[in-house]
């Protein structure tokens, strides 16, 4: 089976940096995934790890590490339309965590 | 930009009523997947299609609920007889492959059942 767990909620300054955290156990494992969903909207994709090591874009940066079975989504310079779900996510099959709501407050 | 269509987008039934919902999938792309997701909670999968075949329906409530993707594209999740216990966004999503490829979401149907 797959456990994934991620922090419920988190919140942060606008301008600021955050790092959501996911630590997953599971059978098999090819890659993660990171989505954002926005309140009672579709997920939407962020980054795709299958390597250990930071992957960055703009000013999103996801983080792998297969050994520990642990990654983190780096959000910096923190705006306010960043407040959403953020969705750890482990293949194969694809099972989500519990999603981290997070706010930014100004 | 393609995007995954879904309809409806809001479906408000009594309990033990038939629903359906449908899904069009990104066109080539050859994956579609049915997950329920329930308030505060990650999205469930409850169906992987691969082309018209099922490949994964493990976590369907058989019972009540079905699933079909006769010619390989769209698709449509029924449920019969509906429960209060399935309010829920149902979600759509396709891939160009495999699992482990980008999946796509559509907007999703919101389900109350009353």
């Amino acid at each position: 089976g797959q456990n994934i767990d991620q922090p419920t909620e988190m919140t942060a300054t606008e301008g600021a940096i955050v790092q959501i955290n996911c630590t997953y156990q599971t059978s098999g494992f090819n890659g993660l995934f990171w989505y954002q969903q926005h309140a009672g909207e579709a997920p939407t994709f962020l980054s795709y790890n299958v390597l250990d090591g930071l992957e960055e874009k703009g000013r999103f940066s996801s983080f792998l590490s297969r050994s520990k079975g642990y990654s983190y989504l780096l959000l910096k310079e923190l705006q306010m339309k960043d407040s959403a779900s953020y969705l750890c996510a482990v293949t194969t099959p694809l099972v989500f965590g519990k999603g981290t709501r997070l706010s930014v407050i100004a | 930009e393609a995007e995954v269509a879904q309809s409806p987008r809001y479906k408000i039934t009594e309990k033990s009523q038939a629903v359906a919902f449908w899904c069009d999938p990104i066109s080539g792309h050859a994956t579609l997947y049915w997950y329920r997701q329930i308030l505060g909670q990650g999205p469930e999968l409850l169906v992987q299609f691969q082309d018209e075949s099922v490949v994964d329906d493990s976590q369907l409530p058989k019972d009540r609920f079905s699933a079909e993707r006769l010619k390989g594209v769209d698709s449509t999740l029924k449920i019969q007889p509906a429960e209060l216990g399935d309010s829920a966004m149902y979600l759509c999503a396709s891939s160009l492959g495999r699992t482990e490829e980008t999946q796509y979401f559509g907007p999703g149907t919101r389900l109350l059942v009353l």
